[in-house]
């Protein structure tokens, strides 16, 4: 399917274990973006990525890894899951850093 | 620090006209941008301001005064399909993208 799409869609999880989230889009963008989404709160970048094998950290990066091995695909990884990362994941990509960019649907994670 | 500040929740009429604002004071500025969000959905790309004015697109406009950090989107002819959330964002000196928090539009028939 083209364009950006996000798996799992859903995913609960315990304290201490690791999560990889899946981001994949179809447009071949150079960008590409990992936010999370709090009630109360904005988006908050997490990590970015200009090209493949190039991602540098947003905001809130703490407890966050991420990689880039092809320009389509950019997993996030919680290494150890918290209760506060409990949150809504939103992967996003853009042709250039200057332009809108396009969001996948989410990946709602809860962290018991 | 690096702030965007919008109303938290609006309220208008099926068929009216709302203007919701967007204050900033972020470090640099290369760009304003309002998004729409549906309940549960992802984000939606709406306007892009760089420039002083107004920008028209359909039912939507989007205004910008740089000097006065300023921003509203306006909707004309509201439709029950507009209820949603609205964000603003500024892209900053580092073309990263600073987020309001977004405001709630709830539209009554």
């Amino acid at each position: 399917d083209a364009g950006i799409t996000q798996s799992p869609r859903y995913k609960i999880t315990e304290t201490g274990r690791q999560v990889t989230l899946m981001c994949h889009q179809t447009w071949s963008h150079s960008y590409m973006f990992w936010y999370r989404q709090d009630l109360g709160h904005g988006l908050r970048l997490i990590y970015y990525s200009a090209a493949a094998d190039i991602t540098d950290k947003g905001e809130v990066p703490d407890g966050y890894v991420v990689s880039r091995s092809k320009t389509e695909n950019f997993p996030l990884t919680l290494e150890s899951a918290t209760r506060s990362q409990t949150s809504v994941y939103f992967c996003a990509s853009s042709e250039r850093e200057y332009n809108e960019q396009f969001f996948g649907p989410g990946t709602r994670l809860t962290v018991l | 620090g690096q702030n965007i500040d919008q109303p938290t929740e609006m309220t208008a009429t099926e068929g009216a006209i709302v203007q919701i604002n967007c204050t900033y004071q972020t470090s640099g500025f290369n760009g304003l941008f309002w998004y729409q969000q549906h309940a549960g959905e992802a984000p939606t790309f709406l306007s892009y301001n760089v420039l002083d004015g107004l920008e028209e697109k359909g039912r939507f406009s989007s205004f910008l005064s740089r000097s006065k950090g300023y921003s509203y989107l306006l909707l004309k002819e509201l439709q029950m399909k507009d209820s949603a959330s609205y964000l603003c964002a500024v892209m900053d000196s580092n073309y990263q993208l600073i987020w309001g928090a977004g405001t709630k539009l709830i539209i009554k028939p």
